[in-house]
């Protein structure tokens, strides 16, 4: 059954660092997502992506996030100058469309630790 | 903004024995997404199952099945004859403008 992969599953950075988060999608899906979920607290939408362009983002998406997708297979999450508080559990998804079948599929996840 | 409400943090079953999450949801859409997500230790997103809001009739996967109540905005999650491996976190989401908003989850907790 076609999944979705993310790598590394776990990384740990200093503050000010620059970290990029992996994710390759289902393979026929059009619509990317990452989410975060800081430990103990809700997961939270941060950015959709389609098209090869941001469709929406949330406040928490600020100038120091950015996305692509550099090929035909790779999602990437940066995050240019990481903070303390970045420290999360950061998921991507994948959908097939935003019609018919718009169901989420999830990554098993990538823990940053920001020290 | 649409919010999700989840009321029980814990909850706990004897093995075989049928457990109910609550959701309830606010929203002025009319059709809509709900979703219920599992998330066990190894804290991956596991999709449980999906209702349409359109559709009257309550999804069911295998030993999951959920009470939509649409005009309550309610949406309950049944597992029936729980099993060791359903100990998890579980979270109701709410799909609106293509963006999933989740509740604050319940942990769910199997004795043998």
């Amino acid at each position: 059954e076609p999944e979705v992969t993310q790598t590394p599953s776990h990384q740990v950075t200093q503050m000010g660092q620059e970290v990029i988060l992996r994710c390759v999608p289902i393979s026929n899906h059009l619509y990317f997502y990452w989410y975060r979920q800081i430990l103990g607290q809700k997961v939270e939408f941060l950015v959709s992506f389609y098209n090869n362009e941001i469709s929406e983002k949330s406040e928490i998406f600020d100038d120091q996030f950015s996305v692509e997708r550099p090929d035909g297979s790779n999602f990437t999450l940066k995050i240019r100058s990481t903070k303390l508080e970045d420290s999360a559990m950061y998921f991507c998804a994948s959908s097939l469309d935003r019609g018919l079948d718009d169901t989420q599929y999830f990554g098993p996840g990538t823990r940053l630790t920001v020290l | 903004a649409q919010t999700v409400t989840q009321s029980q943090p814990e909850m706990s079953v004897q093995e075989a024995e049928t457990v109910t999450l609550s959701c309830t949801y606010d929203t002025s859409e009319s059709n809509y997404y709900l979703f219920w997500y599992k998330q066990p230790p190894s804290r991956q997103m596991i999709l449980v199952i999906r209702q349409e809001a359109y559709k009257q009739q309550n999804a069911t996967e295998n030993r999951f099945s959920v009470n939509f109540q649409k005009a309550a905005k309610s949406f309950s999650l049944k597992i029936s004859d729980s099993q060791l491996g359903d100990t998890a976190m579980y979270f109701c989401a709410f799909l609106n403008d293509y963006k999933l908003s989740f509740g604050a989850g319940t942990t769910v907790t199997v004795r043998a």
